[in-house]
């Protein structure tokens, strides 16, 4: 079956530090992969997405990379803000858009000022 | 735009009582719609989702149950609440054909 396998954290940064979050998948076939961002308390927002091999994702600084080689969608911002501090979620579909999203289970990064 | 509701925010009950979640999606039509929840310290879970009225499939059992009374409409049900149930409860909707979902702000479910 699918899955994703993230690093789980919590990751602590520095502001203005270089953020990678790694993110691994297993699935049949050629899934859409997205990163997700959760602020405390709220629900999940799409921060960015990739649907075919090479394709990179960007929004708000970050950016991740769809690479069918090594089954990877690492997220990557150059400078991070405290703002940025939230959980992580990467996530692949490979049912067609109908059955529902394969969640890592998140990774909480913390950005100190 | 397209928005997305889900109530109550939060929600406090005892083991045995009844539940109900509602999710309304608001500027779309015939959107796929989806339940999922998400416990303390782990990703999140697909419990139900649906393509059309009256059309629900489960991903895991559980006590839980699902209804689409109409095309924007999604309900969350139990019967009789477990300790097991306190999470928080999120709603999905996507359009067929496309991968990405949208998600409400969820509900806090604490079972005592």
């Amino acid at each position: 079956g699918n899955s994703v396998t993230q690093m789980e954290g919590p990751v602590t940064l520095s502001e203005e530090a270089f953020l990678t979050i790694n993110c691994t998948y297993t699935a049949t076939g050629y899934p859409s992969l997205f990163w997700y961002v959760q602020y405390p308390g709220e629900g999940l927002q799409l921060l960015l997405k990739a649907t075919k091999a090479d394709d990179k994702g960007s929004n708000k600084g970050f950016e991740a990379t769809y690479r069918k080689e090594t089954t990877s969608f690492h997220l990557e911002k150059g400078s991070v803000q405290v703002s940025d501090s939230a959980v992580y979620f990467c996530a692949l579909d490979s049912g067609g858009g109908a059955d529902g999203l394969t969640f890592g289970k998140g990774t909480h990064l913390i950005i100190q000022p | 735009s397209q928005t997305i509701h889900q109530w109550p925010a939060t929600l406090v009950q005892p083991v045995g009582s009844p539940l109900s979640l509602e999710c309304t999606v608001e500027g779309t039509s015939n959107p796929n719609l989806y339940w999922y929840r998400q416990a303390a310290g782990r990703g999140l879970q697909l419990l139900f989702y649906s393509v059309g009225i009256g059309q629900i499939s489960s991903e895991v059992p559980q006590n839980l149950s699902a209804s689409r009374p109409q095309d924007r409409q999604f309900i969350l049900s139990s019967k009789k609440l477990l300790l097991s149930d306190s999470g928080f409860y999120l709603c999905a909707w996507s359009l067929w054909g496309q991968y990405e979902q949208y998600f409400g702000p969820g509900t806090r479910l604490t079972v005592t």
